[in-house]
């Protein structure tokens, strides 16, 4: 079975200070790890993925196997950030499957 | 990334009846979902919407109160039978389309409230 744990479900920072959202997964095979976003009055959106190890926003996020974790981090928070973020995982049941698992989200607050 | 746009965006039903939403992709997608996210939830899938033929249902949800439908690569609906106030949900339409991302794209959602 798959799983995906955000530890916090409120998460308050000033702005321009650090951000870190945790996540921690569990499942037994090689995960694919998303971070979805979404803002007030809008749909969900990805955010980013793992495999692209890439930087949308001023977001990253490394996928750490040995401590099954795929944390997003941003150096500098700003106001604009202030949403509700998901991690999901996507195994893998079958030819042709895409299951994503998400978290229950943890809603990052930034305070002027 | 494909453009989803679903219905109704919101509405009240009372105890006992049906809705269907609509989700319409303004392209031709492999595959498309449904998720149900509670209040105060996380999003759970419910099942995948498959072309022609019979849905595939996530473990705890059954044909016969959320029947689904995809005539075609472009279109599904669902249907929330017999509802009862714990049906209250949001009701998101993903899918996945044919770019090569490989990546999940989300409708805005259906906010049924059951009384």
């Amino acid at each position: 079975a798959q799983r995906v744990t955000q530890p916090e479900k409120l998460l308050s920072v000033f702005k321009g200070a650090p951000v870190e959202l945790k996540c921690n997964y569990s499942y037994s095979g090689s995960p694919e790890l998303f971070w979805y976003v979404q803002y007030s009055r809008q749909r969900l959106q990805l955010l980013l993925r793992h495999i692209s190890r890439e930087s949308i926003k001023g977001f990253t996020a490394d996928l750490n196997k040995g401590e099954t974790s795929f944390h997003l981090k941003k150096p500098f928070a700003q106001e604009e950030d202030s949403a509700m973020y998901y991690c999901a995982l996507r195994g893998y049941s079958g030819a042709g499957s895409y299951q994503l698992t998400f978290g229950k989200g943890t809603k990052l607050s930034v305070i002027p | 990334s494909a453009v989803i746009s679903q219905k109704p965006s919101r509405d009240i039903c009372q105890r006992g009846t049906s809705l269907t939403i609509q989700c319409q992709v303004d392209s031709q997608v492999t595959m498309m979902f449904w998720y149900r996210q509670q209040p105060g939830q996380s999003l759970t899938l419910i099942a995948t919407a498959n072309q022609g033929s019979e849905a595939t249902y996530e473990s705890g949800f059954v044909i016969d109160k959320f029947p689904i439908s995809r005539p075609n690569l472009t279109f599904s609906t669902l249907t929330v039978s017999n509802m009862s106030p714990e049906d209250s949900s949001i009701y998101l339409c993903s899918v996945v389309g044919l770019s090569g991302a490989n990546v999940l794209t989300f409708g805005a959602g259906s906010r049924l409230t059951v009384l």
